[in-house]
This record gives structure tokens, sequence and C-alpha cells, in this order.
């Protein structure tokens, strides 16, 4: 089952504008990942929150995470056409208490395009 | 560039018939987990494998099994293939003590299922 819910689903922009995408979930995380996906092809790891964080950046995202709310947003700044690709919340949690390796549960998505 | 390949690319199955799906890790990563993205929908996780072992499952039945080698490359089997299993197929993998959750995935497998 799904655990995440992306909103919007789908997301046109022009290029230079910022997009933001935000995720939902419903259970208790070790962390949130985002991961975008080009075209169907596999999912490439963009940023990871751990769930005592509040805000992380990296270049041209910015990630939000409030726990209180089980809620996520995505920022991407300065958009650019080659940012046209859906993109993914995952959250992780532990698959064995006390051991190491994690499960990622994913949403749907949100399609982003970007117009040149 | 994750370094986690696939093989093979695309597949065409009927109903009925069995598949092997094939997957080899990033250098050095010890788990590998595997996933079913329908169409329009996000990636489900089938299971992972530890050291050889499977460590966690998702939702699916048992025609879904799994085997993870020694040099850490691993295979998704499908047995009775139905016209629901018609999906991309997707193996991740991943280093236990060093950033944790974070999956390096492959470009997948596209299986249609006739």
């Amino acid at each position: 089952s799904q655990q995440g819910e992306e909103d919007p689903q789908a997301l046109s922009i022009q290029e230079g504008e910022n997009a933001t995408m935000n995720c939902s979930y419903k259970t208790s995380i070790n962390n949130l990942q985002w991961y975008r996906q080009n075209s169907g092809r596999g999912l490439v790891h963009l940023i990871l929150i751990r769930s005592n964080e509040r805000e992380k950046h990296s270049g041209r995202l910015r990630v939000t995470l409030d726990t209180s709310k089980k809620s996520s947003s995505l920022l991407i700044t300065a958009s650019r056409a080659a940012d046209t690709a859906s993109y993914f919340c995952a959250t992780a949690a532990l698959l064995l208490s006390g051991g190491s390796n994690y499960k990622l549960t994913f949403g749907k998505g949100t399609l982003l395009t970007v117009n040149p | 560039e994750t370094g986690v390949t696939q093989s093979p690319t695309h597949l065409i199955k009927t109903r009925g018939q069995q598949v092997t799906l094939r997957c080899s890790s990033q250098s050095g990563h010890n788990t590998v987990s595997w996933y079913q993205q329908a169409l329009g929908q996000g990636p489900q996780f089938i299971f992972q494998y530890y050291r050889e072992e499977e460590n966690g499952r998702g939702n699916f039945p048992p025609r879904f099994s799994g085997l993870q080698f020694p040099n850490y490359s691993s295979e998704l089997n499908v047995n009775a293939l139905e016209l629901d299993d018609s999906a991309l197929y997707l193996c991740a993998s991943s280093w236990t003590r060093r950033a944790p959750g974070i999956q390096y995935f492959g470009a997948g497998t596209r299986l249609s299922v006739l």
C-alpha cells in the first residue's frame, strides 16, 4: 500500500520559476527522502531529511519536514527544463527492530513539467 | 549512473509462465531491495535481501521469490504470471552502515504479460 500522497499530482511551470511539491504520510518514520524519476526509468535519490530535522538544503533543493502534521515539502528553485520528471517522496522505516536495514514506502508522485 | 544494472530491459511473457529478472548491485553494497511499479503509480516494496537472506517482505504472494548471491548480484523470480504483474520492476542496492535508507536504483526491467 502507498504510504504517502504527493500533491499536486501534476505541475506545469515556466523555466526560472520555483516548484513546490507536498507529501503527506501516515505512520512514524526514521527519515523521509525525495527521489526523481525520468520517463519510467530508475529513481535517483535527491535528498534525505531525518525525523528530528525540520529543514534541509542541497543546491537548488529545499526540503521541510513537519512530523506533527506528517507532511513534507520539496522546493526546487530556479527550475530548468532538465528538471522535468516525476518526483516521489519515500518514507524510510526499519525493517527489523534493532536492525539497520530500511524499507522505503513511496507515494504516487508528482509529475513536474518545466516549459522552456 | 548509480552503478546498479538490471537485465533484461524489456520482457514479454504470457500468462502462466515464469520469469527471472536479474540485478547487479553497486560494488560493496550488501543489501538489495526489489520494487514493482505499475503505470502511473509509485514503486511498491516486494522484498529485501541482506547477506543472502530475505530480510523483509511487502504485500506480495509467495510466487514472488528472490535470491541474493555472495557477489551481491540478485534475482527476482515470478511464477504463474498474471496480467496484473505487468509493470516496471526495479532493484535497488544499499549499504546498511552508511547513509541509512538511501537506495541506489537500476533502470528497471519492463515486464509485459499477455
